[in-house]
């Protein structure tokens, strides 16, 4: 089973700045099978990013995904105030599929 | 446009049993493999198993924390996913949601069903 680590565990930064947010696996995601989710509270996740770096549909350009193998990565390039919410990774290219614990994204 | 509606969730005893559906609209369900996904009051998200779609042998995979209590399963005609939850724990209390993958857009998913088990 692949396991997910992210970090930080919570991030406090500013409107306008950037944000890099962690996700490392215990071993290679196959195919790099690797998405990003967005969740508010009393939401659903939201889809950001798969395949490590396809924008899902509808998703701000300032979004975006890079990495391989087995360290990946999601950057905002300029923090919205809507940014502000928790984000988990997802690697699905091998069963058990797997979620990261989370990274909080607070206002600073 | 992709839809996954969950539907089935409410509270139930330790111990006891629930079936939750998951109805699906916007694309060719028998085509394609589904997951359900569980998110716990407060915690992060936990994947429970998943349905292959029939030509690909219709067989499913599971969570070790589910594993032979949960079972997947589909109806193509209907366009219908389930999940059968038997001998039910507190700590199975959780959102419950469908997913799936499409291969140019990613994963869709339902707005979720909340299961409750207690006592």
């Amino acid at each position: 089973e692949i396991v997910l680590t992210q970090s930080p565990g919570t991030l406090s930064l500013s409107p306008g700045e950037r944000a890099t947010l962690s996700c490392r696996a215990s071993q290679s995601v196959s195919s790099n099978f690797l998405a990003w989710y967005q969740q508010k509270p009393g939401q659903a996740p939201r889809l950001l990013i798969y395949g490590a770096s396809s924008r899902a549909t509808g998703i701000p350009d300032r979004f975006s995904g890079s990495g391989s193998g087995a360290d990946f990565t999601l950057t905002i390039s300029r923090l919205e105030p809507e940014d502000f919410a928790v984000y988990f990774c997802q690697q699905y290219g091998s069963s058990p599929y797997s979620f990261g614990q989370g990274t909080k994204l607070e206002i600073k | 446009e992709v839809q996954l509606v969950e539907s089935g969730g409410g509270l139930v005893k330790p111990g006891g049993s629930l079936r939750l559906s998951c109805a699906a609209s916007g694309f060719i369900f028998s085509n394609v493999w589904m997951s359900w996904v569980r998110q716990a009051p407060g915690k992060g998200l936990e994947w429970v198993g998943r349905i292959r779609s029939k030509i690909d042998g219709g067989t499913s995979d599971y969570a070790a924390p589910v594993k032979g209590r949960f079972t997947i399963s589909r109806d193509d005609s209907k366009n219908t996913l389930f999940l059968q939850m038997n001998s039910l724990k507190t700590e199975d209390t959780a959102v419950y949601y469908c997913t799936t993958f499409f291969y140019g857009s990613g994963w869709s998913w339902g707005q979720g069903t909340l299961v409750t088990v207690s006592s």
